[in-house]
């Protein structure tokens, strides 16, 4: 079956330090990868796009990849800030056009 | 200047009544969106227009019907309403296709009682 997991739904970490979310798909073939990231009561607001044949993509403190071999993305932000703290959501479009949303990953960074 | 707005914020209805949810986005895009997010938080495309052509229907139950008058909007109409319909509805919008950034509005939160 299809899925889009994001490792455990909760990760909590100090302020300053690195923080990776992981997203895993299975029986997909997704052309592009997305992020995206969610506050309690708000939409989820886009923060990057990588495509198939892309490895890697940074904005500021934010990079992402992608292995199409491993069939992951991996969002990491750097010098982690408390402002941080939020739902993050990767998302794929596979072939036929369809667009997937992953589980999530609620993000702690803690002073 | 809200980019993506939908109406009302909150929607407390009965089981049995139709309700409407209403869209506009004053992007410019060509491509909006109906999402529902459940209780865990899971996010799930519904539907999809392009230049108020419908482009992705997802298996929902055909009492969900979307309606997009002109590009900048797309109402999502729900008949028979059931507890299980309780959840947040988003409306979103992009450039283009799928592939492209979509932009959110903070969503419908639907109860059902």
């Amino acid at each position: 079956s299809q899925k889009i997991e994001q490792n455990s739904e909760a990760l909590n970490i100090q302020e300053g330090k690195t923080a990776t979310l992981t997203c895993n798909y299975t029986n997909y073939s997704p052309a592009y990868l997305q992020w995206y990231r969610q506050d309690p009561g708000r939409g989820p607001v886009f923060l990057l796009l990588i495509r198939e044949n892309e490895k890697e993509k940074r904005k500021e403190r934010l990079k992402v990849t992608f292995d199409t071999t491993l069939k992951q993305s991996l969002f990491h932000i750097t010098a982690s800030q408390p402002a941080d703290s939020a739902t993050y959501l990767c998302a794929l479009l596979n072939t036929g056009n369809q667009f997937y949303f992953g589980t999530g990953t609620s993000l702690t960074v803690i002073p | 200047d809200t980019a993506v707005s939908q109406t009302p914020k909150y929607l407390v209805t009965q089981m049995g009544n139709d309700k409407s949810i209403k869209c506009e986005q004053n992007l410019g895009h060509d491509t909006m969106y109906w999402y529902k997010q459940d209780s865990k938080k899971f996010l799930k495309i519904m539907f999809s227009y392009n230049n108020k052509e419908l482009i992705i229907n997802e298996t929902v139950p055909n009492r969900f019907s979307p309606k997009s008058p002109d590009k900048a909007h797309l109402n999502l109409h729900i008949n028979s309403l059931e507890l299980g319909d309780s959840a947040v509805y988003f409306c979103a919008s992009s450039q283009d296709r799928v592939n492209q950034p979509q932009h959110f509005g903070d969503g419908t939160r639907l109860s059902i009682l």
